[in-house]
């Protein structure tokens, strides 16, 4: 079964400074996307970066990155440069294969706080 | 170009009542999905829908729920003879690989489920 893990519960950081977000997956399959979603306290799900397993480059998007380690099973979120606005809930999802389309498999999620 | 929306954002019921949630996509996304998310976890997949088809619903929590799509546009959740059980966020996404060859989901504000 397809399995998203996030160990980190809270992880604290100082504007300016970049930060790394732990998550393995586990799946069977050879052909699978991985997202990284912020949800603010409003409760809104953003969608922030994408990785695909074939992808030999990690992905970015702006202050966001994706490191992703096939052979360890691992796609971990780098946020350069942290802001104060991305004190948030972040989690990992993966692309669940099967009669449920694209529907996602999420983790429990890593709380990030910025301090000034 | 509107996002998703949800409606209402928030509903306070009593147990034993139905309740009924509306969901309006992104207006290209063929793609619609509702989700679960209770306190301190990440959202759980409920049912999809591929315009109006409704091509997953095994997991749906119970035959208390359901959900339709009936023209390919907005859809309803539906929830009778509510429990306390099923207080939490409920969530709509939609996306198109038509759009997007990553068909990444995008989030509504969610409802918000409150059942005394």
């Amino acid at each position: 079964a397809q399995k998203i893990t996030q160990t980190q519960p809270g992880m604290f950081v100082q504007e300016k400074e970049a930060v790394t977000l732990d998550c393995t997956y586990d799946t069977s399959d050879q052909s699978y996307g991985l997202f990284w979603y912020k949800q603010p306290s409003s409760g809104e799900m953003i969608f922030l970066i994408y990785q695909g397993s074939y992808d030999e480059q990690n992905a970015t998007e702006g202050r966001y990155s994706l490191n992703f380690q096939k052979a360890r099973k691992s796609a971990n979120l780098v946020i350069s440069a942290s802001q104060l606005g991305d004190s948030a809930m972040y989690f990992c999802a993966m692309r669940e294969q099967g009669q449920a389309g694209t529907a996602l498999i999420f983790g429990k999620g890593t709380t990030l706080s910025v301090s000034s | 170009d509107t996002g998703v929306s949800q409606d209402p954002r928030h509903k306070i019921t009593k147990r034993g009542q139905n309740v009924t949630f509306r969901c309006d996509p992104i207006s290209e996304h063929n793609r619609l999905y509702w989700y679960r998310q209770t306190l301190g976890q990440g959202p759980e997949f409920l049912t999809y829908f591929q315009n109006e088809a409704q091509l997953e619903k095994s997991r749906l929590l119970s035959d208390r729920f359901s959900a339709e799509r009936p023209k390919g546009s907005f859809s309803t959740l539906e929830i009778q003879r509510t429990e306390q059980g099923d207080s939490a966020m409920y969530l709509c996404a939609s996306s198109s690989q038509r759009t997007s060859g990553n068909d990444e989901q995008y989030f509504g504000p969610g409802t918000r489920l409150t059942v005394t």
